[in-house]
């Protein structure tokens, strides 16, 4: 019954590999997001969903790539991965303009 | 630019007494304040939030404080728990978008 789920939770792999995020909530929520937190941990928002459509694009590298096949889904595809990339990546959600997210676990990305 | 800033990395607190963590910001527009509480591992999860028209909101142990004319928060934990133990953040959003805005968090220990 997990409300935020995303997978994998780790994720180590080399540069210039591409590499999926899965994410996906069962919270009935109509925007999904997508944030960083780097190594100052710094958390930062990357993409912002709402009903399937992208809302928020904040100043991300065209190696990213969000996908949201549906309301309850959000993956973030990334290309050519770079050191740089290293960090947690947290999906998260909420109901239409209110305020407060539902974040999920976190995945760890890093890239030797 | 960090609009949203928390300038204490930590806090150290005895089991009891009260813990005071604080948040400042630059952006005059934001009208919604929200804490965040994240433990090692796992997403933030919304604590407490207060609209910009009140000054005050308290839930249970926990109260927020809002001076808008110094664009300050701080939220009052008391009395203080070891399971409070957790980075908090404060966080930020303005009407018309849908992203927070975070601070870098503050790292809270409470002693036994």
């Amino acid at each position: 019954d997990t409300a935020v789920s995303q997978t994998p939770k780790y994720l180590v792999t080399q540069m210039g590999n591409d590499k999926s995020i899965k994410c996906e909530q069962n919270l009935g929520h109509d925007t999904m997001y997508w944030y960083k937190q780097d190594s100052k941990k710094f958390l930062k928002i990357m993409f912002s969903y709402n009903n399937k459509e992208l809302i928020i694009n904040e100043t991300v590298p065209n190696r990213f790539s969000p996908k949201s096949p549906d309301k309850a889904h959000l993956n973030l595809h990334i290309n050519s991965l770079e050191l740089g990339d290293s960090a947690v990546y947290f999906c998260a959600s909420s109901q239409d303009r209110t305020h407060k997210a539902d974040f999920g676990p976190g995945t760890r990305l890093t890239v030797t | 630019d960090q609009q949203v800033k928390q300038n204490s990395p930590s806090l150290s607190v005895q089991e009891g007494r009260i813990s005071i963590l604080n948040c400042d910001y630059t952006n005059s527009m934001f009208d919604y304040f929200l804490w965040y509480k994240k433990y090692p591992a796992e997403g933030p999860t919304f604590l407490i939030s207060i609209s910009s028209i009140k000054d005050k909101n308290e839930d249970g142990r926990f109260t927020v404080f809002l001076n808008k004319s110094a664009k300050h928060l701080s939220l009052h934990i008391v009395p203080s728990q070891p399971g409070d133990s957790a980075v908090y953040f404060c966080a930020a959003i303005f009407q018309g978008a849908q992203k927070l805005v975070f601070g870098q968090g503050t790292r809270l220990t409470i002693n036994p």
